[in-house]
């Protein structure tokens, strides 16, 4: 049974230009979610996704969007990067109704 | 809305003591409550959990209690080891019970 994956493992961007960032769920696992963890601080949800739709959201503006595929793999991409997207983004996969995440090692997103 | 504070942000215990970590939640419609352990360069990683249908948890080292009424739930690690330095989170679910809203992480640092 294989974990989430997450590519890439660093990235460097320039303040304005856009970033995909790539999930690969556990097998079985059907729904996708992206957080935000910034440095010394808890993960922030960003949004869920099932069955290709967007599930729930939280507080992140329009800019952060993203994809779920019908092999259950994810796509999170933000626009307009601002040096405030700095951070650690985090994929959880889990079985719809489930609470029990499986993380991702994590994409270290830095803004210059 | 969901609020998680999770005390004391940095805890030092020596190798073999107990370590304890306290959170408390605000909706009491929440029924779910994980601890994540996440250690450096690495994904959080679901170690117990519990829910609102009973008050104790145990799997091995690992303990978790939960007390509804006055809506605080805490991890209790014994006989502490080196591989439990990590930071830990506690988290409790929104109304819709698909985003978690996450504690501030509490350090733990295992003394030789």
């Amino acid at each position: 049974e294989t974990g989430v994956t997450q590519s890439p493992t660093h990235l460097i961007k320039t303040r304005g230009q856009q970033v995909t960032l790539r999930c690969s769920s556990q097998s079985g696992h059907n729904t996708v979610s992206w957080y935000q963890q910034a440095l010394g601080q808890g993960p922030q949800f960003i949004f869920q996704y099932y069955r290709e739709e967007e599930n729930g959201r939280g507080n992140f503006p329009p800019r952060f969007s993203g994809l779920q595929f019908p092999n259950y793999s994810s796509e999170l991409n933000v626009n307009a990067l601002e040096l405030d997207d700095s951070a650690l983004y985090l994929c959880a996969s889990s079985s719809q109704g489930a609470l029990g995440y499986t993380f991702g090692s994590g994409t270290r997103l830095t803004v210059v | 809305g969901e609020n998680v504070e999770q005390h004391p942000s940095t805890l030092s215990v020596q190798e073999g003591d107990s370590a304890v970590i306290k959170c408390t939640y605000s909706d009491s419609a929440s029924n779910y409550f994980p601890w994540y352990k996440q250690e450096l360069g690495k994904g959080p990683q679901l170690i117990i959990d519990i829910r609102s249908n009973v008050g104790e948890k145990k799997d091995q080292r690992i303990a978790v209690t939960l007390n509804k009424t006055a809506k605080h739930f805490s991890l209790h690690i014994t006989e502490t080891q080196p591989e439990d330095s990590a930071v830990y989170f506690c988290a409790a679910p929104m109304d819709s019970n698909y985003q978690l809203i996450w504690g501030a992480g509490t350090k733990l640092i295992i003394k030789p």
